[in-house]
């Protein structure tokens, strides 16, 4: 299996500019989790979904970033407007629903916002 | 409000040392507690993890040792090597559903040769 694919892996914009991100999870993972990796705030979850619907957004920053699961095997996280401040590192997690409690990473997007 | 406290920020330990990583938590609802490693420009990945039920687990040189009564958890490296260096984040499952995890701040560790 590949495990999680995120694209791009850098992204550098400028602010203002309309940002999307995108995860494809492994298949057959059921949860799919959004993260922001800053050395400020660390690991913070952004939102997550359970077959494909949201279940928490409590963690999106604001009315600027939305997530979208269209289905089982895509998710897209968007930013716009981007801000200087929205630059971090974002990752995609998926997970089983049962069996285990592991969650697996992808790489990881690099947004730079300038 | 930081539910998952974790220490140090950054350790640095010479190679066969012993390198030890705190984390506090404050809900005693979390009943699963995982430490992740991430290497430079890597995701995270699960390296050992521990329910409340036991004190201690051991995988290889890793260890987590669990104080239920006091709401801490560690991780211990024995015989620390080169290849260990990244970023540790210790976790707690349990606060805001079941699905999620809570992440520590996470500590740098290098290992010096």
């Amino acid at each position: 299996d590949a495990g999680v694919i995120q694209s791009p892996r850098h992204e550098v914009t400028e602010m203002g500019q309309e940002v999307t991100l995108r995860c494809k999870p492994i298949s057959g993972h059921d949860y799919l989790f959004w993260y922001r990796q800053t050395m400020m705030r660390g690991l913070e979850l952004l939102i997550y979904f359970n077959n494909n619907v949201p279940i928490d957004d409590s963690g999106m920053p604001e009315d600027r970033f939305s997530a979208k699961m269209p289905n089982a095997s895509f998710s897209t996280l968007k930013i716009q407007p981007s801000e200087p401040r929205d630059s971090a590192v974002y990752f995609c997690a998926t997970r089983l629903a049962v069996g285990t409690d592991t969650q697996y990473f992808g790489p990881g997007t690099r947004l730079t916002v300038l | 409000q930081q539910q998952v406290k974790q220490s140090p920020q950054s350790l640095i330990v010479q190679k066969g040392g012993i390198s030890i990583i705190n984390c506090a938590y404050e809900n005693t609802a979390f009943d699963y507690f995982p430490w992740y490693q991430q290497f430079p420009g890597k995701g995270p990945a699960l390296l050992i993890a521990i329910r409340p039920d036991v004190s201690e687990k051991k995988e290889g040189r890793f260890t987590i040792s669990f104080n239920k009564s006091a709401k801490q958890f560690s991780l211990h490296i024995m015989d620390s090597q080169p290849g260990d260096s990244a970023t540790y984040f210790c976790a707690a499952r349990g606060d805001s559903g079941y699905s999620t995890l809570t992440f520590g701040k996470g500590t740098m560790l290098l290992v010096s040769p």
